[in-house]
């Protein structure tokens, strides 16, 4: 199992780029979502989606967009990148019902 | 909406003292209270987590414990070790109505610092 996979590592944008944040999970997991991390800011979640099909937003959605058509996929797109959306951002997934939240490895993005 | 307090922010012990990271969390239909580890440059990673039917859990080094009446659950590390330096994150998972959402809150996290 490869786990949570993110792509791309590293990004750098220019503010009014669009991108999108690739994040597949192999272990079938229903709940998905994504954060980002600033420092003294920790882990705020932005959206998440408990199937195919159901998105929701979290605390800083403003900016982002996601869609979830399969289980195993969740897509984050910036629409118009702007320098505060630089960050590492983090996909995760779990079991809904159950505990752990795995990570993918983080995607380091700058908005110049 | 659902929010998560975490203190202190930095915290500095001298190898073989305890550290303790207190959370507060504002949803009291919160059901589910997990702590991140994560190392400079890496992912979190779950280390321990409680329900809220259990008041305290231990995991050798590591317990979790607490306090529904107060919304407050704090990490306690014993006999710190170099290898514990790290960001910590406490967590809580708030529900909608009678449902879990499933989602997590993070709070803001704490530098944890061991000194040979």
């Amino acid at each position: 199992n490869a786990g949570v996979t993110q792509t791309p590592k590293f990004q750098v944008l220019k503010t009014g780029q669009s991108m999108t944040l690739q994040c597949a999970q192999d272990m079938n997991h229903e709940y998905m979502s994504w954060y980002r991390q600033d420092p003294g800011m920790g882990l705020r979640l932005i959206h998440y989606s408990v199937g195919a099909g159901i998105t929701d937003q979290g605390e800083v959605p403003n900016g982002y967009n996601v869609s979830r058509s399969t289980t195993e996929d969740f897509p984050l797109r910036l629409l118009s990148a702007a320098p505060s959306q630089t960050s590492v951002y983090f996909c995760a997934s779990r079991i809904f019902s159950t505990g752990e939240l795995f990570f993918g490895e983080g995607s380091r993005l700058t908005v110049l | 909406g659902e929010n998560v307090e975490q203190h202190p922010s930095t915290l500095s012990v001298q190898e073989g003292d305890s550290a303790v990271i207190k959370c507060t969390y504002s949803d009291s239909a919160s059901n589910y209270f997990p702590w991140y580890k994560q190392e400079l440059g890496k992912r979190p990673q779950l280390i321990i987590d409680i329900r809220s039917n259990v008041g305290e859990k231990k995991d050798q080094r590591i317990a979790v414990t607490l306090n529904k009446t107060a919304k407050h659950f704090s990490l306690h590390i014993t006999e710190t070790q170099p290898e514990d330096s790290a960001v910590y994150f406490c967590a809580a998972s708030p529900r909608r109505g009678s449902s879990n959402t499933g989602k997590l809150i993070f709070g803001q996290g704490t530098t944890l610092q061991v000194k040979p």
